[in-house]
């Protein structure tokens, strides 16, 4: 299975201060399509998982644009420009080009 | 609006068997790969089945293979989890979600405790 691995795994963050969540990959995430499928997810407590990023670096509809993906092949990152208070939570990466679909353990970012 | 209701969680003993169902409403249902993903208290998130918009793909993670079965119903815009000989680890809230994790359900609690 494809080992996905974030860091770091807390943080602490200031409001209105950039925050970035790192991913890495144990194989490239390249499909044989050409796409590349890392997508970021961010939970709150008692709520279910939301989609942030899809395929790197597509916002989903609805998302602040103060969010942003980037990366390729095995090494990806998550960028919040200006952290908010909303922002609290849990962010997942996932792999979605190999079986079986995988997450990164999760980062849980607070407010200092 | 998108929205995917599950159902069909609870309490059972070791070895017991539950069937989950997910409603599904606001989109083509028929036209989406659709699956199940898990997440044990406290814990992080683990993608358990996917299944191909007719039925005739089915994926599952090696945990749960030989145990689950995941189904679907497109004339009712429905998403089954068939578990049999559950175990303790099988603990967790699933959700149901349309591949690509764009929607996800509220998720349903199963519970494997004697």
């Amino acid at each position: 299975d494809v080992v996905m691995t974030q860091s770091p795994l807390s943080l602490p963050v200031t409001l209105g201060q950039p925050a970035s969540i790192s991913c890495r990959s144990s194989q490239s995430l390249v499909h044989s399509d050409g796409n590349t499928y890392l997508n970021w997810f961010h939970q709150r407590p008692g709520q279910s998982p939301r989609r942030l990023i899809y395929k790197v670096s597509n916002r989903d509809s609805g998302v602040p644009d103060r969010f942003s993906g980037s990366g390729s092949g095995t090494d990806f990152t998550l960028q919040i420009s200006r952290v908010e208070a909303e922002d609290v939570g849990v962010y997942y990466c996932m792999q979605g080009t190999h079986w079986p679909k995988t997450f990164g353990q999760g980062t849980k970012l607070e407010i200092k | 609006e998108v929205q995917l209701v599950e159902s069909g969680g609870g309490l059972v003993q070791p070895g017991g068997s539950l069937r989950l169902s997910c409603a599904a409403s606001g989109f083509t249902f028929s036209s989406h790969w659709m699956a199940w993903v898990r997440q044990a208290p406290g814990k992080g998130l683990e993608w358990v089945a996917n299944i191909k918009q007719d039925g005739s793909e089915k994926y599952y993670v090696d945990s749960v293979k030989g145990r689950f079965t995941i189904s679907r119903d497109n004339a009712k815009n429905s998403l089954y989890l068939q578990m049999n000989s559950l175990r303790a680890e099988d603990t967790a809230i699933y959700y149901c979600i349309r591949d690509g994790g764009a929607y996800w359900g509220q998720g349903t609690l199963v519970t494997v405790s004697s």
